[in-house]
């Protein structure tokens, strides 16, 4: 099974810092690697599809690059609604595997 | 609008088995796959396995396949998961996930969940 190690596990942030999020796969993925945003009582939502694709609907202010093994989840300006918990997930292979978790908080 | 309708919270014994269904709407049913993810309480999320599109044929994922089976009824647009053997360790949010067969093979729209307690 594929492995990924999300970092850092837990962050604070305030309203309108830059903050990354870095996913690492235990082998090459390609860019079958997708980021989700989940609240609290939530179903998770798409963000990132592709590594890099902003789902429609998405705020601009999210973007994902990487490729291989290393990827990263950028949002640029944080607001309100994004502190929430965040997942990075492949979909190179079965089974499919997700992160286990970054908890963005306000600082 | 796209739409995955889950079923009722259940509380099962140990032992038990338990279905839930996901009832889809708003797409061509057979273009897309469904996924099963549960969320143990604050836990990241477990894939369980899929069915795939058109065939409608479900896959487990290794760790449950012994206690888990996959349907699908296309006339009425439903997915089911069912789980036997349920321990307190099965205590979880399940939800189902729609996925692409084609592409990068997201999951674009997820259901809100179904929580599943087992408690004796």
């Amino acid at each position: 099974d594929i492995q990924l190690t999300q970092s850092p596990s837990f962050l604070s942030a305030s309203v309108g810092d830059r903050v990354t999020i870095t996913c690492r796969a235990s082998q090459g993925i390609s860019s079958f690697l997708a980021w989700y945003q989940q609240r609290p009582g939530k179903a998770p939502q798409l963000l990132i599809y592709g590594a890099s694709t902003l789902q429609r609907g998405v705020p601009s202010r999210f973007s994902g690059s990487g490729s291989g093994t290393q990827f990263t989840l950028t949002i640029s300006s944080l607001q309100p609604e994004d502190f929430a918990t965040y997942y990075c997930q492949q979909l190179n292979s079965y089974p499919r595997t997700f992160g286990q978790g970054t908890k963005l908080n306000i600082k | 609008q796209v739409q995955l309708v889950q079923s009722r919270a259940e509380v099962k014994k140990p032992g038990a088995s338990v279905k839930i269904s996901c009832k889809s709407s708003g797409y061509t049913f057979t273009d897309f796959t469904v996924h099963w993810v549960r969320q143990a309480p604050g836990q990241s999320l477990e894939w369980m396995g899929w069915i795939t599109a058109g065939n409608g044929i479900g896959e487990s994922s290794q760790k449950l396949q012994d206690r888990v089976t996959i349907t699908r009824d296309t006339s009425v647009t439903t997915d089911y998961v069912e789980l036997s053997s349920l321990t307190s360790e099965d205590t979880a949010v399940y939800y189902c996930a729609r996925g692409y067969s084609t592409g990068w093979l997201e999951f674009d729209y997820w259901g809100p969940g179904t929580l599943i307690t087992v408690s004796s």
